[in-house]
């Protein structure tokens, strides 16, 4: 049981160039979230999905999309990379069963914007 | 919309003393209440959560937190802090029941540990 895994773990991008960003699950968890994680600004969440098809926005969604084809995939693209965009990103799981809505957190990706 | 805050940036404290690390809410409803920690370089992990119930809840490594509705607030405590407990503290709210996709999180609290 890995948990959720993420990859790469570090990545550095020119300006205007595009990336996926993978994550992955084996808990059969149904929820998967994105968030960025910058300096003195604790977590903020990119976008969410609540099942395979489903997904939606959250606080800081601009230039970034998201898709989910199966329950354990949910890869985050950035499609024109730009420094804003420089940050370390966190994927997590989390399952909607009563009493179990625990988000479990990858490891992270540390993006280099430049 | 629910936030959260964390009032202290940073706290030092001497091995073996006490710490608590406050987090403030404001959410609509009854929430979800979760304390993560981070190590340098390392991803975040659960140190204990409030779903319902008690609200003084046990966590790992000795933590515990308790849930004060009148006041908002959901603060973490320990007796006696260890040189490996160094790192920086994550309080965090979500809607109760579906919805723990979408947590607002705290700024942080970074915690030093004098040997």
């Amino acid at each position: 049981n890995a948990g959720v895994t993420q990859t790469p773990k570090f990545q550095v991008l020119k300006t205007g160039q595009s990336m996926t960003l993978q994550c992955a699950q084996d808990m059969n968890h149904e929820y998967m979230s994105w968030y960025r994680q910058d300096p003195g600004m604790g977590l903020r969440l990119i976008h969410y999905s609540v099942g395979a098809g489903i997904t939606d926005q959250g606080e800081v969604p601009n230039g970034y999309n998201v898709s989910r084809s199966t329950t354990e995939d949910f890869p985050l693209r950035l499609l024109s990379a730009a420094p804003s965009q420089t940050s370390v990103y966190f994927c997590a799981s989390s399952s909607r069963l009563p009493g179990q809505e625990t988000q479990y957190f990858g490891p992270g990706t540390r993006l280099l914007v430049l | 919309a629910q936030s959260v805050t964390q009032p202290d940036i940073h706290i030092t404290v001497s091995e073996g003393a006490s710490l608590e690390l406050r987090c403030n809410y404001s959410y609509g409803a009854t929430p979800y209440l979760f304390w993560y920690v981070q190590s340098p370089g390392q991803g975040l992990q659960l140190l204990l959560k409030y779903f319902s119930g008690d609200t003084l809840v046990q966590g790992i490594k000795g933590f515990e937190a308790e849930f004060k509705r009148s006041q908002s607030s959901f603060n973490l405590r320990k007796p006696s802090v260890h040189w490996s407990d160094a790192a920086e503290y994550f309080c965090a709210v979500g809607p109760s029941g579906a919805g723990s996709y979408q947590l607002t999180f705290g700024k942080g609290t970074k915690l030093s540990v004098i040997p």
